[in-house]
């Protein structure tokens, strides 16, 4: 069965410095995968998703994700946190079943210190 | 454009009622997702509509969980004789289809059992 492992449940970075969020997941073909992020009481937001092609994809927000097959692994990374960043991310791919059906992590908590 | 949108924001019932969740997708969408948001266990899927085709009910966790899609537009969670472990955050997301798998949530609804 497909699952996705966020070994981090929480971050603290200080606001200017780099960031990355640690991502693996397990699926026996090429995976979809996706992070979303959740502000406090709000749903959630997509940030950038994976689908084939360049390892190296770019999102909004100034965030990048790199799908390492060989690691089974798809981080997230921001050079430059700044205080609004401060969310919980999640990580996610494509169950199987062809509906779409997205498989989550549990989260990593982002605190951003002024 | 308009988002997916869901209603009522928060709910607080007692155990044993009956609760009704409502999604409204994005106009032209044609797969919708429910979710389930809790603290022991993470984002998990709930039920998948895709048009006219048989729901995926894989999600629920029991038979007190019941879901439909009215028009193939706006769909209605159920949860019968509420338990307290039923409290959590439901969310929604709507997708252009099942292959399309860039997914849009809602803001989701706060579920409260006393």
């Amino acid at each position: 069965a497909q699952s996705v492992t966020q070994p981090d449940i929480h971050i603290t970075v200080s606001e200017g410095a780099s960031l990355e969020l640690r991502c693996n997941y397990s699926y026996g073909a090429t995976p979809y995968l996706f992070w979303y992020v959740q502000s406090p009481g709000q749903g959630l937001q997509l940030l950038l998703k994976y689908f084939s092609g360049d390892t190296l994809v770019q999102g909004i927000k100034g965030f990048e994700a790199e799908f390492k097959r060989s690691q089974s692994s798809f981080n997230l990374r921001k050079p430059s946190v700044h205080w609004s960043d401060a969310a919980e991310y999640f990580c996610a791919v494509v169950g199987s079943g062809n509906t779409g059906k997205l498989i989550f992590g549990q989260g990593t908590t982002l605190q951003v210190k002024p | 454009g308009a988002g997916v949108s869901q209603s009522p924001s928060n709910k607080v019932t007692e155990k044993g009622k009956d609760v009704e969740l409502r999604c409204d997708p994005i106009s032209g969408h044609t797969a919708l997702y429910w979710y389930r948001q809790s603290l022991g266990q993470g984002l998990e899927f709930l039920i998948y509509f895709q048009g006219n085709s048989a729901p995926d009910k894989s999600g629920l966790p029991s038979d007190r969980f019941s879901a439909e899609r009215t028009g193939g537009s706006v769909s209605t969670l159920t949860i019968q004789r509420t338990q307290q472990e039923d409290s959590a955050v439901y969310l929604c997301a709507s997708s252009l289809d099942r292959y399309y798998y860039e997914q849009y949530f809602g803001p989701g609804t706060r579920l409260t059992v006393t």
